[in-house]
């Protein structure tokens, strides 16, 4: 079954960098592409980015242009976000989320990332 | 960017009632309009796509329909699970982008 495995909980300094990883399992890896989704109290769900895992092509929410980098690593299956020059209002739950045609059909289970001195 | 905006952010109803959501974009989306539900720390969950699809597993007391720039979540009849968060999203113009949310409370 398909399976989206993020990594663990993360406590970081502000203007420090941080890079999350979703390992996915259960389906052809380059077969979908990738998204990544900020929810946070105040601003609810928002969408940071797209990653094509075939060609590693990648589009960006300008909101979060410079702040967020999507990569993937092929041959463990793994997207990978990093967050850069991290402030208080970076902290949040990040999800990854893989795209069927026009919607997010498999989530990872989320990783909250707080930012704090 | 298009804006989602949904109503009522809260609602408490009864086990058997039926309960509508609305959303309504800032522009037409054309049908590309999904709905979530999100329980207490857990990831969203796929209910609708495309306006009026149901997701594979999703119980048919859920329907959505809509055109335009106006959509609609409706459960037929409530049931106790039911409870949470419910999420309207567009993917007809980049960003992407999401609704605020729907409480959803059982009485």
């Amino acid at each position: 079954q398909v399976q989206l495995q993020q990594s663990g909980a993360e406590l970081v300094k502000p203007g420090t960098s941080v890079k999350l990883s979703c390992k996915a399992s259960g389906y052809t890896f380059t077969s979908n592409h990738m998204n990544w989704i900020k929810q946070t109290t105040g601003q609810g769900l928002e969408w940071i980015g797209i990653i094509n895992p075939g060609s590693g092509g990648t589009s960006y929410n300008v909101k979060f242009k410079g702040k967020a980098t999507l990569t993937v690593d092929k041959s463990s299956s793994t997207a990978f976000m990093q967050l850069s020059s991290l402030t208080p209002e970076d902290s949040a739950v990040y999800y990854c989320a893989r795209i069927n045609q026009r919607y997010f059909d498999y989530w990872g289970q989320g990783v909250m990332v707080t930012v704090s001195s | 960017d298009i804006q989602m905006t949904q109503s009522p952010s809260l609602l408490s109803a009864s086990v058997g009632d039926r309960v509508t959501i609305n959303c309504k974009a800032s522009q037409n989306i054309n049908k590309y309009l999904n709905w979530y539900q999100q329980k207490l720390g857990e990831a969203p969950k796929l209910l609708i796509y495309n306006t009026n699809n149901l997701q594979t597993g999703i119980p048919s007391r859920f329907s959505g329909s809509g055109s335009g720039t106006d959509y609609t979540l409706t459960i037929s009849s409530l049931q106790p699970e039911d409870f949470g968060t419910y999420f309207c999203f567009q993917h007809n113009s980049w960003p992407l982008t999401f609704g605020s949310g729907t409480k959803l409370e059982i009485k």
